[in-house]
């Protein structure tokens, strides 16, 4: 089993719609969970944290967390083309020095 | 102002060459790392530096040798370069690695390619 695993995609949504991505990992210990969006060619982008179990809001962009299931899930509501890039899960270890495993990104389209 | 910076963009080059890659931070981070995204945009991490210190060291082939002069500085050197090297470099910082619980900011990336 991969440490980090997403659904690949491509995932592709009307403009206005709820996009949903979603990220399941393999280590129990993991106790934060970043999402990182990255446009064709450009780095990567943090644009949600979330540390505790539930829902953290910001914004159109919601990330829920359930570590029972060892799930983390990104919800980008109104979804715009804009937002149309790759979004990455990534999960530190426990004791990893700083260390993120990412996930191999779901590519996103938002279509007018 | 940029917050972490990488040269070159662009580094085009031969087979069996060395090159250099270099990053600073303004951010005033303790740690700094090195990520390599393979043409499969997969991104996974090679050398992490906190405090000019080596904390993470991953299975990188020993061509590689980052180097860390002060903590707002990570360079990358790459001995007799091959092929398969060919991919973009991402530097990275946060304010320390704990448990891993700082968000880490990236620079723009080297696109290496090799000939």
């Amino acid at each position: 089993q991969k440490e980090v695993e997403q659904n690949s995609g491509p995932l592709s949504v009307p403009e206005g719609a709820i996009a949903s991505l979603n990220c399941t990992y393999s280590d129990r210990g993991s106790q934060s969970f970043f999402w990182y969006r990255q446009y064709s060619g450009k780095s990567p982008e943090l644009i949600m944290f979330i540390y505790s179990n539930g829902d953290k809001e910001d914004g159109r962009f919601t990330a829920q967390l359930n570590k029972a299931s060892q799930y983390v899930s990104l919800l980008i509501r109104d979804s715009q083309p804009s937002d149309s890039a790759t979004y990455l899960c990534a999960v530190p270890g426990g004791t990893s020095y700083g260390k993120l495993t990412f996930g191999q990104g779901t590519i996103l389209t938002v279509h007018p | 102002d940029t917050a972490v910076s990488q040269t070159p963009k662009y580094l085009v080059t031969q087979m069996g060459n060395d090159k250099s890659i270099k990053c600073e931070q303004n951010l005033g981070h303790d740690t700094m790392y090195w990520y390599k995204q393979d043409s499969k945009k997969f991104l996974k991490i090679m050398f992490s530096y906190n405090n000019k210190e080596l904390i993470i060291n991953e299975t990188v082939p020993n061509r590689f040798s980052p180097k860390s002069p002060d903590k707002a500085h990570l360079n990358l050197h790459i001995n007799s370069l091959e092929l398969g090297d060919s991919a973009v470099y991402f530097c990275a910082s946060s304010q320390d690695y704990g448990t891993g619980e700082q968000p880490q900011h990236f620079g723009d990336g080297t696109r290496l390619s090799i000939l």
